[in-house]
Parts: structure tokens; sequence; C-alpha cells
């Protein structure tokens, strides 16, 4: 079975604080993604990344940033929190769609982030 | 801009009954995916549709597929409570790598 796990399941920071938020995937997929989910919005995408050190903005990456340095690994960064950024924030992987596969995104136990 | 719409966006229903949610979609696309959610929980994969006329069915719930329509349907038979979720569907532009969701359709199953 895929495994995605994220770092933390809850977190509170303050407006401000740089916040580092990881997740792991243990299947070897190429492709990796960062939602984030809110009521009646569905989930957005906010950066995807498609090989390591490799990165691609999805429809709302103003205030994030990403890090894919091992394959394995994808991480989120908020340079200066702000309340609006205040969400559950979900992570994915998938194979890329050249390999076998039917293309589906795995994902993780998401981390709900309370920024104050 | 690829843009996905489902409806209902809330459904309360009574245990044993049958409904359909819908899932239209804009524009040109050869993959969809039908997922669930459970409350403070992530989500979880339910059905891939690859093709135009798919079907595919587990338990209760059946997904199909109508590309030239532009729609994909998730219907539910005889409900019981443990269906009760959100369920998302979402799609991939074609040759795209990232998907593209629908706002959720909450289902709730009352007894």
């Amino acid at each position: 079975d895929v495994k995605v796990t994220q770092s933390s399941r809850y977190l509170v920071k303050r407006t401000g604080e740089k916040v580092f938020l990881e997740c792991v995937q243990d299947m070897d997929h190429e492709n990796m993604f960062w939602y984030r989910q809110d009521p009646g919005l569905g989930l957005r995408l906010i950066y995807f990344s498609y090989d390591v050190k490799m990165k691609e903005k999805g429809d709302i990456p103003e205030g994030y940033s990403v890090s894919r340095e091992k394959k394995e690994r994808f991480s989120l960064i908020l340079e200066s929190a702000s309340t609006n950024q205040t969400s559950m924030y979900l992570c994915a992987s998938a194979v890329v769609r050249s390999r076998e596969g039917q293309g589906e995104q795995f994902f993780g136990p998401g981390t709900r982030l309370t920024v104050l | 801009e690829l843009k996905v719409e489902q409806n209902p966006l809330f459904l309360s229903m009574q245990e044993g009954k049958n409904y359909t949610i819908y899932c239209n979609y804009s524009t040109t696309s050869d993959r969809l995916y039908w997922y669930r959610q459970d409350p403070g929980k992530s989500l979880e994969s339910l059905f891939v549709l690859l093709s135009n006329g798919a079907v595919k069915q587990e338990g209760r719930l059946m997904a199909s597929l109508d590309t030239k329509a532009r729609l994909s349907t998730l219907h539910i038979t005889a409900a019981v409570h443990d269906l009760s979720a959100t369920y998302f569907c979402a799609v991939d532009k074609s040759g795209n790598e990232k998907l593209t969701f629908g706002t959720g359709t909450r289902l709730t199953i009352i007894p």
C-alpha cells in the first residue's frame, strides 16, 4: 500500500512565523503535490513537483514556497505565516502518467494549521 | 481554464434510498477520479475512470463516465449510514499531471 505521511496533524503558529510542513511518501512516486482545503472551496493546488529540485506553481502559490531535495520528501514553506493561511493542508503523491499506473493521487492524513 | 462542478453540494437521504451525484467538467479530459473524505480525515481513492463509457462498481457505489457530455455520475444504491462522507470528483486536463477537484458533495445518510 502507498503510504504518504505528514509531519504534524495539528499545528498552531503565530503571524509572521516561518512554518515548515513536511511530507514523505514511500512508493517512489515522481509527482508530489501540496493542496489546501477550505470549506466550500474544495481542494486547491498550491505547488506541484515532478522531480527532485523541480517545481511548478499551482493555482494559489502566493505566500508559499516548496522544496524537494529528495524524491520521497516534499516540503511546503510559509515564509511569513498570516491568518488567511489557516487551513487544512494535504500532501499527495502519484506515479507519473508515462509510467504504468492510472494517475490517481494518494493523500496524506493532512495538517490542520491555525495561524493566530 | 478547467472547471469542475458537482451537484448537489449537500445531500441528506434516508437509508435504503437511491441517489446520484453529478460531476460536470468544462474541457476535454481522459481521466476522472472519485474520492471519499470522512470528517477530519484525508481523501481516499474510490474510482478511476479512464475512458468514455467506463463504469466501475464497489459495493453500493457505482461510477460512470461520459466524456462526450463531460459528465460523470456516482450512484448510490440502498444507502447505509456508513456511506456518510464528502465525495469529490477530480479531472485531469488531457496530458497534464495535475488534477482539478470539484467542491465536493457532503452526503448524510439518515437512519
